[in-house]
């Protein structure tokens, strides 16, 4: 079975300022990890995932992830913030093979400041 | 993109009634669904995964027969939450994936809010 660990509850950051959202899995087997943006009363968005090749991967509104297989960590970045991207973010995570459901984590909720 | 759809976005019933949710794939095949609920402030919960035309599959201490989902095609499926009461307010979330075409990622709709009076 797989698991998510996302560290932090809530994540306070001024405007402009670069963010980090910590996310670490854990897994047996291979997997997928995907992070999504919720905004408040919405359904979950697509910001970025990793399946294989470069372990850099870019996404949607400036936010990229890497993944770090020896810590098993997909951890979130952007490098300046707008107060856009107040919202709930979800680190998840599944197995590479077969059609077996995301696995999320308790998710981190980013405030920015102006 | 994909889209997925979901209607109502939100119902407001009376407790002991049935409620429908529709939750539609817009512009691919969704050959897996997938049924989350999600408490305020709380990450998704999953209750049940159903592929098109065949029973849905669900998670542990999730009731069956109150929860119904029927994936009858390629683009559609329903969860009715049956003889409703306040406990079963919450969002619930459908999410879907096109498994044959090999595409990795879940889609999810808008969600729904269901309040039970």
């Amino acid at each position: 079975a797989q698991s998510v660990t996302q560290l932090d509850s809530q994540v306070p950051v001024f405007e402009e300022a670069p963010v980090e959202l910590r996310c670490n899995y854990s897994s047996s087997v291979s997997v997928y990890l995907f992070w999504y943006v919720q905004y408040p009363n919405q359904g979950l968005q697509l910001l970025l995932k990793y399946l294989s090749g470069s372990t850099l991967v870019k996404g949607i509104n400036g936010f990229e992830a890497e993944f770090n297989k020896s810590q098993t960590s997909f951890h979130l970045r952007k490098p300046s913030v707008h107060i856009s991207d107040t919202a709930e973010y979800f680190c998840a995570v599944r197995r590479n093979s077969g059609n077996t459901p995301l696995v999320f984590g308790k998710g981190t909720r980013l405030s920015v400041i102006a | 993109g994909a889209v997925v759809s979901q209607h109502p976005s939100r119902v407001i019933c009376k407790s002991g009634t049935s409620v429908k949710i529709e939750c539609r794939s817009l512009d691919f095949q969704a050959t897996t669904m997938f049924w989350y609920r999600q408490f305020p402030k709380q990450s998704l919960m999953l209750m049940a995964t159903s592929n098109e035309g065949s029973k849905a599959t669900y998670e542990q201490g999730v009731e069956k027969d109150k929860f119904l989902i029927n994936h009858a095609s390629l683009t559609l499926s329903t969860l009715t939450v049956t003889s409703a009461h306040p406990e079963d307010s919450s969002f619930y979330i459908c999410s879907a994936r096109d498994f044959r075409a090999g595409d990795e990622t879940q889609y999810f709709g808008p969600g729904t809010r269901l309040l039970v009076l």
